[in-house]
């Protein structure tokens, strides 16, 4: 059964580097795109952005200029590095698997079939 | 960015109800629209892809309809485990810009 796991530091001071690790256990990371999603306080679902391919990345443009997502070294593991937090940062942080099924003459229809449950973090001094 | 907007925001039923929440795209969308179930301190659950396809192990109650820009949740008659939140996702975009409508909290009557 495959499952993954947050994890890192629940409160993080403004202005600081917020970094979280998620753990993939039962089964490879090979031909998935491995995710990170957000959900502020009383607020809707935010993707992040996704790692794939052991490197390639694609990012939420309005976060772009302070996310980097990658595959660690384990091979079992990615994680989510967002620098420069403020106050509206604060939020639960979800990863997640991205799968996906041809449709036959578009992108292909891409879904997130596996998550985490995930960390809340809190950005505050 | 592709906006997704839900209705209702939240919905009362009772066990054994026929409920439908609405999902509408701000463009085109196709058919490239998910679903998802979350309940409180759990992992979010993908429901519904493609905007018709059940997803593995979900019962048959749950179904999914619609393309282009409106499109529902249908569950045919409610169980205790299916009150939770409700969300729509778009995965039309391209280059990707993965969008979710804000939540639909379905609750007991």
């Amino acid at each position: 059964q495959v499952q993954l796991q947050e994890s890192g530091p629940g409160l993080v001071k403004p202005s600081e580097t917020l970094s979280l690790t998620c753990t993939v256990s039962g089964d490879s990371m090979h031909s998935y795109h491995w995710s990170w999603i957000r959900q502020p306080p009383e607020k809707g679902l935010e993707w992040i952005g996704y790692v794939y391919n052991g490197g390639s990345t694609n990012y939420n443009p309005s976060l772009t200029s302070r996310v980097s997502i990658s595959v660690g070294t384990s091979n079992n593991q990615f994680s989510l590095r967002l620098t420069s937090v403020t106050a509206a940062d604060t939020a639960v942080y979800y990863c997640a698997r991205g799968s996906w099924v041809s449709s036959g003459w578009y992108v292909p229809h891409f879904y997130f079939d596996l998550w985490g449950q995930g960390a809340l973090v809190t950005v505050s001094s | 960015d592709i906006q997704m907007t839900q209705s209702p925001s939240s919905l009362s039923a009772s066990v054994g109800d026929r409920v439908t929440i609405t999902c509408r795209a701000s463009q085109n969308i196709r058919n490239y629209l998910n679903w998802y179930q979350h309940k409180p301190g759990k992992a979010p659950k993908l429901l519904i892809y493609a905007a018709s396809s059940l997803q593995g192990g979900v019962p048959s109650r749950f179904s999914g309809s619609g393309s282009g820009t409106d499109f529902t949740l249908s569950i045919s008659s409610l169980q205790p485990e299916d009150f939770a939140t409700y969300y729509c996702q778009q995965s039309y975009s391209t280059p990707p810009m993965y969008t979710f409508g804000q939540g639909t909290k379905l609750e007991i009557k």
